[in-house]
């Protein structure tokens, strides 16, 4: 099956600083999604992006589907970014491991 | 905005005993879906179901576990006998269209199951 994994597995930083993540998959796919999952555990949807740029305030994301990569930008992070952030490919959304934010005041 | 819910928040069982997880899709959608995710793991697909039939599952979902639309609303997930390595967050998720066609899922809050 495909294979998703992301970097880097845990993030430490500063208020106001700026973090890029990376969802590398292993074969084409045609639907992978961003997820914050809160300190209570609930998957929080950030983007849809099988392709292309999209922005949402601090957050945006970005998915070169012919490379097989997507990137997610947090600009300015606060401490309620922190969490864990995963991506997820095709239709029976294959979850990578996963990258462990946080932010410190 | 239209979300999927998920009862109950929490459920404690006993091994051995049968659960039923319970999931409201979004009234549109046409596909629904479990996934879990064991503490400190990543979440994993279990099973999608579309049009009353269960359309993919992965080696997880064996024969303890069934999925169910009993009416026109509710989506349920039965674990039959539960052992302990069920204890999980399950999580349930809805999409407007699958299959071959790109879809964005909206996944529930979870229910978070404790075998003791």
């Amino acid at each position: 099956g495909i294979q998703v994994e992301q970097s880097p597995p845990d993030l430490i930083l500063q208020e106001g600083a700026n973090s890029t993540l990376r969802c590398n998959f292993s074969d084409s796919v045609n639907n992978l999604q961003w997820f914050h999952q809160n300190p209570w555990g609930q998957l929080i949807n950030l983007f849809y992006i099988p392709s292309g740029t999209k922005q949402n305030g601090r957050l945006s994301a970005t998915t070169v589907a012919t490379e097989r990569y997507s990137l997610l930008y947090i600009s300015s992070s606060q401490t309620t970014d922190s969490g864990v952030y995963f991506c997820a490919v095709s239709n029976d959304m294959r979850f990578g491991a996963g990258t462990r934010l946080t932010v410190k005041p | 905005e239209p979300e999927v819910t998920q009862t109950p928040s929490h459920q404690v069982t006993q091994m051995g005993q049968e659960v039923i997880l319970r999931c409201v899709p979004i009234s549109n959608h046409l596909y629904f879906y479990w996934y879990r995710q064991i503490l400190g793991q990543k979440v994993e697909f279990l099973v999608s179901f579309y049009n009353n039939e269960i359309s993919e599952k992965s080696e997880i979902f064996d024969d303890q576990f069934s999925v169910e639309r009993p009416d026109g609303s509710n989506f349920t997930l039965k674990i039959r006998s539960t052992k302990l390595e069920d204890s999980a967050m399950y999580f349930c998720a809805s999409s407007e269209w699958g299959g071959s066609w790109s879809n964005e899922q909206y996944f529930g809050p979870g229910t978070r199951l404790t075998v003791t």
